[in-house]
Formats: structure tokens, C-alpha cells, sequence
């Protein structure tokens, strides 16, 4: 059973780039949810979608949008990247659209670094 | 809104011993879920355990173990008998069990366990 999967590992871009990210969710999970995690924080919520729809979105600008495809797969596009921008991206799936326990499981994370 | 505090940025512990790991959280919601998230050097966040706020009964999941009191507004994980592959960053998260709320996650704390 394969778990949440990223791509790709690591990413090199320079300024004013334009990036896309995707994730694949565990077998079974529909609710897809994005976070970035700077270096030495915890990590912060992007947004998340379910049904092919954002539900959800964190205080972040609308550089950063996204997309979840019929087969729940999700990708995460940013434009105009900044220095600022630089972060370890995490895609967390989970079963259906519910309480707490609905457990996130999170994919290895695609580390992305903007010279 | 809801906050999660982890005031320990690092812990070291004997290998075969029991560590604590602190946790207070923040929230005006009455139900809500509270976790504890595992993060290797390789940036994946492994989900540890699970406590949802009416449960009358601490979690348990192998060697891990959650110490939640309600009235304090912690809940600490405790690591028995430490291994040497549990050296990684520790995060604690909770999120409201309405609407699908994201996870909150604290800025976590670095355990490392010394042979």
C-alpha cells in the first residue's frame, strides 16, 4: 500500500520562476492539504482540496495556488518565486472531509531552494 | 484561533530509558484532536499518535504513549525504552473536529538519544 508520494525530492529555481509541485495521496484518501515548513519551524498550512475544490486556504498570497485532479492527485504551483520562498512543501492526504480523526498522512516533502 | 507551544527546543536521552516531551495548546474550540507527528532527518512527517479531547482514556501506540489533562491544556508524549532511531524533530498539532480545519503545528523539539 503505497503511502503519500511527492515530487520531485528537490527543486532548484532562481527568482521570478515559476515552480509546480505534485503529490499522489495514500490509496483511499481524497482530502489533499499542502504545507510549507521554513527551516526550523514547524509547518504551516498552505490549503487543502477536496472534491477538486479548495476548501481551505492559510494566509498565504495568491502566488501560491493549486489543483486537485479526478484521480485526487494534487499539485501545487507558485509563481513568481521569491528568496522567501524557499521551504520543505509537505502534501498530507486524508480519508473524507471530517473530524480530527481523519488522520493527515504526509508524503517526504519536496525541498525547494530559490537562488 | 488555536496555538501549539513546544518549549523544549532540544531533549537528549539514554538509549533504553523514558523521555517526555512537552506540549500545551491553545483553543476556544470544545472538541478538537491533538497529535503528535515524528520528523527524520529525510523531512517526511511521520504521524506518531492520536488523542481526541472527549476521549476519557490516554492514548497508547507501541512505546508511545500521550499524557493528555484537559484541565492543564497539555499533552505530553513519553517515548519508553528510547532507541537510537528516534533521534529526529518532534511535533506536536492539533486541529478543531469542525469543518475540516487544517493542522497547527508547534515549532517543534529535537530529541537525540545518546548510546
Amino acid at each position: 500500500d503505497a503511502g503519500v508520494t511527492q515530487s520531485p525530492t528537490h527543486l532548484i529555481k532562481t527568482r521570478g520562476q515559476q515552480v509546480t509541485l505534485r503529490c499522489s495521496p495514500k490509496s483511499g484518501h481524497d482530502t489533499v492539504s499542502w504545507y510549507q515548513q521554513a527551516l526550523g519551524q514547524g509547518p504551516q498550512f498552505i490549503f487543502q482540496y477536496y472534491e477538486e475544490e479548495e476548501r481551505q486556504r492559510g494566509n498565504f498570497p495568491d502566488r501560491f495556488s493549486g489543483h486537485q485532479f479526478p484521480n485526487y492527485s494534487s499539485e501545487l504551483n507558485v509563481n513568481a518565486l521569491l528568496l522567501g520562498d524557499s521551504a520543505l512543501y509537505l502534501c498530507a492526504s486524508a480519508r473524507g472531509w471530517g473530524p480530527a480523526k481523519n488522520i493527515q498522512y504526509f508524503g517526504a516533502g519536496t525541498r525547494l531552494s530559490v537562488l | 484561533a488555536q496555538k501549539i507551544t513546544q518549549t523544549q527546543p532540544g531533549m537528549f536521552v539514554q538509549e533504553k530509558e523514558a523521555v517526555t516531551l512537552d506540549c500545551t495548546y491553545d483553543t476556544s474550540d470544545q472538541s478538537y484532536g491533538l497529535f503528535w507527528y515524528k520528523q527524520p532527518s529525510s523531512g517526511e512527517m511521520i504521524f506518531l499518535i492520536y488523542q481526541g479531547s472527549y476521549d476519557e482514556q490516554n492514548a497508547t501506540e507501541g512505546r508511545y504513549s500521550l499524557n493528555f489533562q484537559k484541565a492543564r491544556k497539555s499533552a505530553n508524549l513519553v517515548i519508553s525504552a528510547s532507541q537510537l532511531g528516534d533521534s529526529a524533530m518532534y511535533f506536536c498539532a492539533m486541529r478543531a473536529n469542525s469543518g475540516n480545519t487544517p493542522l497547527v503545528f508547534g515549532k517543534g523539539t529535537r530529541l537525540s538519544v545518546i548510546a
